[in-house]
Parts: structure tokens; sequence; C-alpha cells
């Protein structure tokens, strides 16, 4: 089945130690977003890419990076994780089409920060 | 810009009755789509359904129907025959509808369902 891959499921970093998370799609969608979900709150959309352009979120922290290298895999740097920085990472596809377009979202990635 | 409010941080419904979830939302966009989503506990989230602003249609999946009022900027989910897997927080989610690198989606807080046996 076609699908949003997210690894690892559960992430554990200590402070400020640097942590990628990874999203793959076998979509073969054009768009590929990264979400950040704090406990009891909506999604918050950090970034995303429309092929190779990157679109990053006006409030989205430095300490937020993201690589594509290709179509399928997306990947999540946190150059140096705080407390704050421990949430449920979120990764989406969608095609890109003008008008509706829907996102088919992975199953998360959950980041606790030591 | 858009917000999307959901008032019921938590509710409970008996199996096989009917629990209607409630968002409202404020734009000043003409152009634009509405979505539920359902996310289960500790599993991926999954589109319920949407609808587009231009339709004066009400959406309906299966057991999972909206209630879109326009001009109140509401847009309400009635389950029916609630089952025990329908226990999940919901967001209601907004989008503009130009399409491409603009399709982003802006949630809700969420409302946690609980289905009781």
């Amino acid at each position: 089945d076609a699908m949003v891959i997210q690894n690892p499921r559960y992430q554990v970093t200590q402070f400020g130690k640097p942590v990628t998370l990874s999203c793959s799609q076998t979509l073969n969608h054009n768009v590929m977003y990264w979400y950040q979900q704090k406990s009891s709150q909506a999604p918050k959309l950090l970034f995303h890419y429309y092929d190779k352009d990157f679109n990053n979120e006006a409030d989205t922290p430095d300490n937020f990076q993201s690589r594509r290298p290709n179509t399928s895999f997306c990947f999540l740097d946190i150059r140096s994780p705080g407390l704050g920085d421990a949430a449920m990472y979120l990764c989406a596809t969608s095609k890109g089409l003008a008008g509706v377009d829907e996102q088919f979202f992975g199953p998360g990635t959950r980041l606790t920060v030591l | 810009a858009q917000t999307v409010t959901q008032s019921q941080p938590e509710m409970s419904v008996q199996e096989a009755e009917t629990v209607t979830l409630s968002c409202t939302y404020d734009t000043s966009e003409s152009n634009y789509y509405l979505f539920w989503y359902k996310q289960p506990p500790s599993r991926q989230m999954i589109l319920v359904i949407r609808q587009e602003a231009y339709k004066q249609q009400n959406a309906t999946e299966n057991r999972f129907s909206v209630n879109f009022q326009k001009a109140a900027k509401s847009f309400s989910l009635k389950i029916s025959d609630s089952q025990l897997g329908d226990t999940a927080m919901y967001f209601c989610a907004f989008m503009k509808g130009y399409g491409g690198a603009t399709n982003k989606l802006i949630f809700g807080t969420g409302t946690l369902l609980a289905v009781q046996p």
C-alpha cells in the first residue's frame, strides 16, 4: 500500500544533542510537510517542500532545518534540541494540486528531550 | 489570518448514539476548503470528510456528515451510530483554495471524543 513512513516512531535525545527525524513516501507526491504537535495542541506547520523548493514558516525557529534529497525522502534536523522541542513530529504529503489538495499523514515520531 | 476554533476539548458518547462536534472559523477568503481529520490514539491522522466552500450541499461520508453554515462560518461534524473505533482526537482544519505551495492546513485545537460501550 502506498503510504507515508516515519522513522523512528520514538526518539530520545539529550538537551543540545542534534537529532534527525526521517520521513519517506511511496505516493510520489510533490509536496512534503513537517508539523510539530505538542501535547493536546493542534499540529503546527514548520515548513514544507514543493518539489525542491523549500518554504519555511515565518515563526519556525532557526534550530529547525529540513532536507529533501529526492522525491521520496525528507528529513527534519533539530540542531540543538531544547526541552521545549519535545513533541510529536508529523510528516505529511500531498500531490500539490490546484484547489483541494488532500494531505496524507505519517504516524509521527515522538521526540523526548532529556 | 485564518483561525479555527473548536470549543469542545472533550466529548463522550454512547455506542450507537449520535454526536456532533463543533467548529467555527474566521477568514476573509471566498475560496477555501474545510476538513475534519481523525487522529486515533498512537495512530496516524486520517481525513474523515471535506467540504468545498463553494458547494452549498453538505458533505456526507457514510456515518459522517457535516453541517456547513458559510455565513455563520460554522462547520460541525455529525457522527451517527457511533462505534468504539470512532474514539479519537478530531481536528477541524481550514485550507485556502488557491492550490500549489499555498496549500497550508490550519488546524483547530481538537476535540477528544470517547465512545463508551
